[in-house]
C-alpha cells in the first residue's frame, strides 16, 4: 500500500515559475525522501529530510517537513523544462509492524513548458 | 547517473514461467532493495539484502525470493509469474543497511507476463 500521497497528481507550469509539490503520510516516519523519474526510467534521489529536521535546501530546491500534520512540501525554483518529470516522496517507516521499509507515494508529474 | 546496473532491460515471459533479473551495486555498497513499480504507480518495496541475507520485506509472497552474493550484486526471482508481475523492477543499492541514506537507482527491468 502507498504511504505518502503527493498532491496534485500532474502540474504544469512555464519554465521560471516556481513548483510546488505535496505529500502526506499516515505513521511516524524516520525520514522522507524525494526522487526524481524521467520516463520510466531509474529514480535520482533528490534530497533527504530527518524527522527532527523541518527544512532542508539544495540548489533550487526546498523540502519542508512538518510532523505534527504528517506532511512535506517540495519547491522547485525557477524551473526549467529539464525538470520535466515524476516526483515521488518516500518514507522510511516501519509499517505493520514488519521491518523498515521506504514507501513510495504514486508521484507528481511535473510538465515545465518551454 | 548511478554506478548501479540491471539486466536484462527488458524482458517478456508468459504466465507461468519464472524469472531472474540482475543487479549489480554500486561500487562500496553493501546493502540492496528491490521495487516493483506497476505503470502509473509509485515504486513498490520487496525486499532488502545485506550481507547476503534478507533484511526485511514488504507485502509480496514467497515466490517473489532473492539473493546476495558476496560482491553485493544480486538477484530477484519470480516464480510462477502472473499477469500482474508486468511492471518495472528496480534496484537500489546503498552504504548502510535499512534508509537512513539515499538509494542509489538502476535503470530497471521492464518484466511484461503474456
Amino acid at each position: 500500500s502507498q504511504q505518502g500521497e503527493e498532491d496534485p497528481q500532474a502540474l504544469s507550469i512555464q519554465e521560471g515559475e516556481n513548483a510546488t509539490m505535496n505529500c502526506s503520510y499516515k505513521t511516524s516516519i524516520n525520514n522522507l525522501q524525494w526522487y526524481r523519474q524521467n520516463s520510466g526510467r531509474g529514480l535520482v534521489h533528490l534530497i533527504l529530510i530527518r524527522s527532527n529536521e523541518r527544512e532542508k535546501h539544495s540548489g533550487r530546491l526546498r523540502v519542508t517537513l512538518d510532523t505534527s500534520k504528517k506532511s512535506s512540501s517540495l519547491l522547485i525554483t525557477a524551473s526549467r523544462a529539464a525538470d520535466t518529470a515524476s516526483y515521488f516522496c518516500a518514507t522510511d517507516a516501519r509499517t505493520s509492524g514488519s521491518a523498515r521499509q521506504l514507501t513510495f507515494g504514486s508521484g507528481t508529474q511535473l510538465t515545465v513548458l518551454p | 547517473e548511478t554506478g548501479v546496473t540491471q539486466s536484462p532491460t527488458h524482458l517478456i515471459k508468459t504466465r507461468g514461467q519464472q524469472v531472474t533479473l540482475r543487479c549489480s551495486s554500486q561500487s562500496g555498497h553493501n546493502t540492496v532493495s528491490w521495487y516493483q513499480q506497476a505503470l502509473g504507480q509509485g515504486p513498490q518495496f520487496i525486499f532488502q539484502y545485506y550481507r547476503e541475507e534478507e533484511n526485511g520485506r514488504g507485502n509480496f509472497p514467497p515466490r517473489f525470493s532473492g539473493l546476495q552474493f558476496p560482491n553485493y550484486s544480486s538477484e530477484l526471482n519470480v516464480n510462477a509469474l502472473e499477469l500482474d508481475d508486468s511492471a518495472l523492477y528496480l534496484c537500489a543499492s546503498s552504504s548502510k543497511t535499512g534508509f537512513t541514506y539515499e538509494q542509489y537507482f538502476g535503470p530497471g527491468t521492464r518484466l511484461t507476463v503474456t
